[in-house]
């Protein structure tokens, strides 16, 4: 069974630029989170996706989008990227149900220089 | 709200010498609580899960953990320490009825020989 898979691995992008990412999850698995790691905050959620509807969603800025299509595939746009966007953006799929453990892709380094 | 504290933002210990990770939860009702490893620039793998089954929790690679009501804690423990366990070690909680997971800060074991 093919684990979560995120593309690409590394980025680096200019601020004021915007960025997509892609995060294919596992087969079956309905619900897609994302999160952002980085040295000074931890792990921090984004916001998940369950069915192409947005389910939850954490204290980013508007900047920070996603979506879902119907094979349950999610993409995460940040867009006018600004340096402290610099981090290690983890995804995260599931059954999406209540006390489900989440599987993790190896996340996308994105630098923003 | 739902939070974990990591009490140790880094442990070390001897190879071949008991390991005790230690976290404490705070949450309004019966918690989902999970162990997440991460190695160096890898994603997250998930060590184990706590849903309100057995308190005595047995994960992946030798590691365990209870889960105490009346401490609110729920500590990581693994017998006997091997090089290949040194990572950072996350305590998590699932947030009430919701996939959004709430990540403590985090602890590092380094593993000497």
């Amino acid at each position: 069974k093919a684990g979560v898979t995120q593309t690409p691995r590394y980025l680096i992008k200019t601020r004021g630029q915007q960025v997509t990412l892609s995060c294919s999850p596992i087969s079956g698995h309905r619900s897609v989170s994302w999160y952002q790691q980085t040295p000074g905050q931890g792990l921090q959620f984004l916001f998940e996706y369950f069915s192409e509807t947005q389910r939850n969603k954490g204290n980013f800025p508007g900047r920070f989008s996603g979506r879902q299509f119907s094979n349950s595939r999610s993409e995460m746009n940040v867009s006018t990227l600004e340096l402290g966007d610099s981090a290690l953006y983890l995804c995260a799929s599931s059954l999406g149900r209540q006390g489900t453990e989440a599987f993790f892709g190896q996340g996308t380094r994105l630098t923003v220089v | 709200a739902q939070s974990v504290t990591q009490l140790d933002s880094h442990v070390s210990v001897s190879e071949g010498t008991p390991v005790l990770l230690r976290c404490n939860y705070s949450s309004s009702y019966s918690p989902s609580l999970f162990w997440y490893v991460q190695h160096p620039n890898k994603g997250l793998q998930l060590l184990l899960k706590y849903t309100s089954a057995a308190t005595l929790v047995k994960g992946i690679n030798g590691f365990e953990a209870e889960f105490k009501k009346s401490e609110t804690s729920f500590h990581l423990t693994k017998p006997s320490a091997h090089m290949s366990d040194a990572a950072e070690y996350f305590c998590v909680v699932s947030d009430g009825g919701t996939d959004k997971l709430i990540f403590g800060t985090g602890t590092r074991l380094q593993v000497f020989p």
